[in-house]
């Protein structure tokens, strides 16, 4: 299976300060993910990480609340702006590879919001 | 609509005992492919089994089984042989449009919360 890992495991943060998490993928990840998701609730794609591009924003995610990075094709980083308790959540990111495109997660980002 | 809909949101099954998750889906391409996820309480996610649309057997990995009953559009997962250590969540989720090796992200359930008695 394909290795993500993804720093940091949780946090606390304060309200309206900025958190940026990090994953590292093995070189066999073609397509990279980063989902959300709120306590008790299912996950929600927030974006495709693009290479050396910007990323592809789903419904309701914006670039200037989650910006994302992906300079080369084994890392990327999500950023949370200007936090409040609303963005709680795990933070997943995720990739595809092989012939089903079976999706692989990292460890998730747990942040709690004050 | 939903295009992924699992109906249990909290199931009890007894140690050793078989456990049918219920995941049913709704989605107007030819081509798709349907996944089972684990999630325990630390929180990442493990993928279970995949069933591709096009394939005529059920998917099975070890004690998990997928019915896959195409017609109504239900995609169930069979644990057997549940173990204390099949407590979780369980998300059901689709892709749509992989003719052509299409990786694009997955939809996913609401999720059921599987609890294995003792």
């Amino acid at each position: 299976s394909a290795v993500i890992s993804q720093k940091p495991s949780r946090d606390i943060c304060q309200r309206g300060t900025s958190l940026t998490i990090q994953c590292q993928v093995d070189s066999q990840v073609t397509m990279m993910f980063w989902y959300r998701q709120q306590p008790g609730q299912s996950l929600t794609l927030i974006a495709t990480a693009n290479q050396g591009s910007e990323a592809t924003y789903e419904s309701g995610f914006v670039i200037d609340k989650f910006p994302i990075s992906r300079p080369n094709l084994t890392f990327s980083t999500l950023t949370v702006s200007n936090m409040s308790p609303e963005d709680s959540s795990i933070y997943l990111c995720s990739g595809t590879r092989g012939n089903t495109g079976e999706l692989f997660f990292g460890e998730g980002s747990r942040l709690t919001v004050l | 609509a939903q295009k992924i809909t699992q109906t249990q949101p909290g199931m009890f099954v007894q140690e050793k005992e078989a456990v049918t998750l219920d995941c049913t889906y709704d989605t107007s391409d030819q081509s798709y492919g349907l996944f089972w996820y684990k999630q325990p309480s630390s929180g990442e996610m493990i993928f279970l089994i995949y069933q591709g649309s096009y394939d005529e057997q059920n998917a099975t990995e070890g004690r998990y089984s997928l019915n896959f009953q195409k017609a109504r559009k239900s995609a169930n997962l069979v644990i057997s042989a549940s173990q204390l250590g099949d407590s979780a969540m369980y998300f059901c989720a689709m892709r749509e449009h992989i003719y052509g090796g299409s990786q694009g992200n997955l939809i996913f359930g609401k999720g059921t919360k599987l609890s294995v008695k003792p």
